[in-house]
């Protein structure tokens, strides 16, 4: 298995602010990491994909300017959600995988609560 | 866009009872894998299993694979309160920027003591 943690596990912030949720692989150096969105009792929606080191692939529909993501390094992955609207409250899920062209296990991390106001 | 669908959307059942979770999906795949969710938190990888295998089997999981009709079954035998969660099915399909995985609706299971 694999250990990955989020932080903030819960954020509420206010309308036009910007919030940051760290993705952490702790026992492995993850060279892809992805971010999902899911609503209430609903199924997780991939946000994108980021590589080490090079640029994210955003899925279709997600702006890529509003949701910021950085890889820079193996162990450290940040989605930075930009001037944020309720509509973006939701809760973000990172995950993890060791090798980049193999559809192998993705170990998750606990998730971010964001609430925005 | 989702291509797992999951039957059944709910499932309440008494301990000690089975539970069968079905999914089925449109595209060829890698593999399939199995995902658990309890409420509000992280996903937790229960088994995978690849497009070649047919049935394979972790403690009281029972997972099987038909490619030919596109889906795929959970089986929780001897079911206990504490698997009361969410389950998902995710299939691993290889692109040429890497591979992913697209996830089902899921399948609410509330077993009752």
């Amino acid at each position: 298995g694999a250990v990955v943690s989020q932080h903030p596990s819960r954020v509420i912030c206010k309308s036009g602010t910007s919030v940051k949720i760290e993705c952490r692989s702790l026992d492995f150096q993850a060279t892809t990491m992805f971010w999902y969105r899911q609503f209430p009792k609903q199924s997780l929606m991939l946000m994108a994909t980021s590589n080490e080191g090079s640029k994210a692939t955003y899925e279709q529909g997600v702006e890529k300017d509003k949701f910021l993501i950085n890889h820079a390094s193996l162990t450290l992955s940040t989605l930075t959600v930009t001037s944020a609207h309720p509509e973006d409250s939701s809760f973000y899920i990172c995950s993890v995988r060791k090798n980049r062209f193999i559809a192998d296990t993705q170990y998750f991390g606990p998730g971010t609560r964001l609430t925005v106001l | 866009s989702q291509q797992g669908e999951e039957d059944p959307q709910a499932l309440s059942i008494q301990e000690g009872e089975n539970a069968t979770m079905n999914c089925s999906y449109k595209t060829s795949i890698n593999n399939l894998q199995w995902y658990r969710q309890n409420s509000g938190r992280g996903l937790v990888h229960l088994i995978l299993i690849r497009s070649n295998e047919r049935e394979k089997h972790s403690g009281r999981l029972r997972v099987t694979l038909d490619t030919s009709k596109k889906s795929s079954s959970l089986l929780i035998t001897a079911s206990r309160a504490a698997d009361t969660a969410s389950y998902f099915c995710a299939t691993g399909t290889k692109e040429t920027s890497g591979s992913r995985l697209t996830f089902g609706e899921g399948t609410q299971l509330t077993v009752n003591p």
